[in-house]
C-alpha cells in the first residue's frame, strides 16, 4: 500500500512554456503533499507544502507565481512550472503522507525530470 | 534549517559496517531515514520519534538522541544493495514537513 504516482516521469520543454506535473496518492487519502526539487548530486530541497482545499505554503526563496500548486482533491496535487527557463531544469519529486498520520513515513513519487531547452 | 550529515561519502567492502550521522541545530520531533539510488525516488528506511528510541530493520538500525538533536544510522555487514545516497529528514515543527540533510553517499564494493 501507500503508493504515490507521479506523471510525467520526464518532460522536455522549450524556454517560456509551462509544464504541469501531477502527483496522485493511489491507495490512500492525503490532505498534505510535499513538493521537492533535486539538482544533480544534491539534496532534496523542499519547495512547498500542498494543502487540500487551501493555498500551498511555500518555502523561503521559492517563487509562488512561478511554481503554481493546486491540491484540488485528497488524492491529487499538481505543480505547474510557469514560463520555464533552463535553470528550472531539475528533478521534481512529490511526496505524501496518509491522512491524519503526521509522524508516518513520507511516500515519494518516482519523480519528474524536467529539461528546459 | 538543513540538518548536517556526516560523513559525506563512505566506501566499504561487502560485510563491513558503517555509521551515518545526522545532526540538527533545532529540537527534533522526528527523524526519518531514506535511501536513494541514482535516478530513482527515495525509499523509506525507518522513522524515529521523540523518546530516544532505537529501531532496526534487518541489518540496518538507527538511534535518536533527542537531547543532542542527533540521529545515527547503523549499517552492519553491508551488502552491495546498500549502495546509494542516504538522507536523513528532520521534522522540527511537528507538522510532518521534512527537511533533508545533504546526503551521504555509500558505495559498497565486492
Amino acid at each position: 500500500g501507500a503508493v504515490v504516482s507521479q506523471h510525467p516521469s520526464w518532460v522536455i520543454c522549450k524556454s517560456g512554456t509551462s509544464v504541469k506535473i501531477e502527483c496522485r496518492s493511489l491507495d490512500f487519502q492525503a490532505t498534505t503533499m510535499f513538493w521537492y526539487r533535486q539538482f544533480p548530486k544534491q539534496s532534496l530541497m523542499l519547495m512547498a507544502t500542498s494543502n487540500e482545499g487551501s493555498k500551498a505554503t511555500y518555502e523561503q526563496g521559492v517563487e509562488k507565481d512561478k511554481f503554481l500548486i493546486n491540491h484540488a482533491s485528497l488524492t491529487l496535487s499538481t505543480l505547474t512550472v510557469t514560463s520555464a527557463h533552463p535553470e528550472d531544469s531539475s528533478f521534481y519529486i512529490c511526496s505524501a503522507r496518509a491522512r491524519g498520520q503526521n509522524n508516518s513515513p513520507l511516500h515519494f513519487g518516482n519523480g519528474t525530470r524536467l529539461t528546459v531547452t | 534549517q538543513q540538518p548536517v550529515q556526516s560523513p559525506q561519502a563512505v566506501i566499504l567492502r561487502e560485510g563491513e559496517d558503517a555509521v551515518i550521522n545526522c545532526s540538527s541545530s533545532k529540537a527534533l520531533y522526528s527523524v526519518h531515514w531514506y535511501r536513494q539510488k541514482h535516478g530513482e525516488a527515495p525509499v523509506f528506511l525507518m522513522i524515529l520519534l521523540k523518546g530516544g528510541e532505537q529501531k532496526g530493520h534487518e541489518k540496518i538500525s538507527a538511534s535518536f538522541n533527542e537531547k543532542k538533536q542527533q540521529s545515527s544510522l547503523y549499517l552492519t555487514a553491508s551488502q552491495l544493495s546498500y549502495s546509494g545516497t542516504y538522507f536523513c529528514g528532520t521534522d522540527t515543527s511537528n507538522t510532518g514537513k521534512l527537511i533533508f540533510g545533504q546526503g551521504t553517499t555509500l558505495q559498497v564494493k565486492p
